[in-house]
């Protein structure tokens, strides 16, 4: 079945590092992504990671993926204030008509001056 | 080129009433999306297109429908809304199966 788990919310210091973490369940997804969601905003694709990849680095964002535990994680360097958001995770898999995308419930982040 | 538009932004509806959401898409993308967000849970699939003419349900499909006639438009209807249709929904487009989706800015919809 297709699963997605997040922690509801997180609250970060600005200039710490924000770790937030995903579990899946279904083993045959493809792509794992991360969006942002703002107030009253539609979703930001932040970054994404093959299933076949380990981790993924993009400026301040490093994903890591354990693919044996299902999990997934975002690693947000020096936090700032316009990083304060939901954060979804969403996977995917290969169907045989359309990319649906499954997503977690969002992680809100809090970044305190 | 703006991306995913939706229209409207805002809406209030009395229960049993009906609307059409627009999604619009000028980057000529085969896939669409319909998702509703609600507190908590994430974005759920109401329905999707593969291409112009062609629709499929999602996961939570009862109480809408949907139509494709033109590339760039997604249509999502609600013949008889009810206040458990409460929700913002969202838009998305992506190119092939498999690619990234792009989302639109959402419809905040309230029924009373």
């Amino acid at each position: 079945g297709e699963d997605v788990e997040q922690s509801l919310f997180l609250s970060v210091r600005e200039g710490d590092s924000s770790v937030i973490n995903c579990t899946y369940t279904d083993s045959s997804s493809t792509y794992l992504y991360w969006y942002k969601q703002e107030p009253g905003a539609g979703l930001q694709l932040l970054t994404y990671i093959f299933s076949n990849m380990d981790m993924k680095q993009d400026q301040r964002l490093t994903v890591l993926l354990n693919k044996k535990d299902k999990h997934l994680s975002l690693r947000i360097a020096d936090t700032q204030t316009g990083d304060s958001a939901i954060y979804f995770c969403a996977e995917s898999m290969i169907k045989a008509a359309g990319n649906k995308l499954t997503f977690g419930g969002g992680t809100r982040v809090l970044v305190k001056p | 080129n703006a991306g995913v538009t939706q229209t409207p932004k805002f809406r209030v509806l009395k229960t049993g009433q009906s609307m059409t959401l627009l999604c619009a898409q000028d980057m000529n993308h085969e896939y669409m999306y319909w998702y509703r967000q609600d507190p908590g849970m994430g974005l759920r699939l109401i329905h999707y297109s593969v291409g112009e003419g062609t629709t499929a349900k999602g996961e939570v499909p009862d109480g809408y429908n949907v139509s494709r006639l033109k590339k760039q438009n997604f249509l999502l209807g609600l013949e008889s809304a009810a206040p458990s249709q409460t929700s913002v929904y969202f838009c998305a487009s992506s190119r092939h199966n498999q690619e990234t989706q792009y989302f639109g800015p959402g419809t905040r919809l309230l029924v009373l």
